[in-house]
């Protein structure tokens, strides 16, 4: 699982390689989501988005999987660099209403030199 | 981060008293909400609004209230607050997005501790 805050996963990776980070989300009528990437005292910056009639969309140096049969989702960051380190968390639409979204608690990427 | 503002950024205060944050928004988005973000939990609801005479609790709208100004502007209040609000709060927007899932742009967030 993930989770924002004190006792997050953390993912530590090499500067230049490639990360991956995952989400397990709960609902099987969710048909959009998106990744957010929340930086030390800032609010959440969207990412990229995918809906659930694909299961895969790329954007620059981020690659978002989509697993509907396993319920798993995950960001794949290209080459990464300094700048992304930050916490990570994924938020799915449950498909109830337009607004209405679970958000993950977070996996906190650092990114070592 | 910039389209979306909110202020205090950090706010100390004492159990009982009334505390209003604010949010504004350069977006043109029809719809705000307010969250609030825990150690170990994801995000949660607390109100949002459509649009200006158009106002919902969310999971956990118990001890706020909200006001929607104006299209661009959205304030969470407080009423007495107690400890367990300490947290942090966001403000979001979107734009209804004609029955498909709209995408939420958030603020820089405030942080509330309540002694």
């Amino acid at each position: 699982g993930e989770s924002v805050g004190l006792h997050l996963p953390t993912l530590s990776v090499q500067e230049g390689d490639n990360s991956i980070i995952n989400c397990a989300y709960s609902n099987s009528a969710s048909d959009y989501f998106i990744w957010y990437k929340q930086e030390s005292g800032k609010g959440p910056q969207f990412i990229i988005d995918i809906r659930s009639n694909m299961d895969k969309r790329q954007g620059q140096r981020v690659t978002v999987l989509l697993n509907k049969t396993v319920k798993h989702l995950s960001l794949q960051i290209a080459a990464t660099q300094p700048g992304d380190s930050a916490v990570y968390f994924c938020a799915e639409n449950v498909g109830s209403g337009t607004y209405k979204y679970i958000f993950g608690t977070g996996t906190r990427l650092k990114v070592l030199a | 981060d910039a389209d979306v503002t909110q202020t205090p950024r950090n706010r100390i205060t004492k159990t009982g008293k009334r505390i209003m944050l604010e949010c504004s928004q350069t977006k043109g988005h029809d719809r705000m909400y307010w969250y609030r973000q825990d150690p170990g939990l994801g995000l949660q609801l607390i109100y949002y609004s459509f649009d200006v005479k158009d106002i919902n609790k969310g999971e956990i709208s118990d001890g706020y209230s909200v006001s929607r100004q104006a299209q661009a502007k959205f304030s969470l209040s407080l009423e007495s607050a107690i400890p367990n609000q300490t947290a942090l709060y966001f403000c979001a927007t979107s734009d209804s997005a004609g029955g498909r899932a709209d995408t939420q742009y958030f603020g820089p967030g405030t942080r509330l501790t309540v002694l």
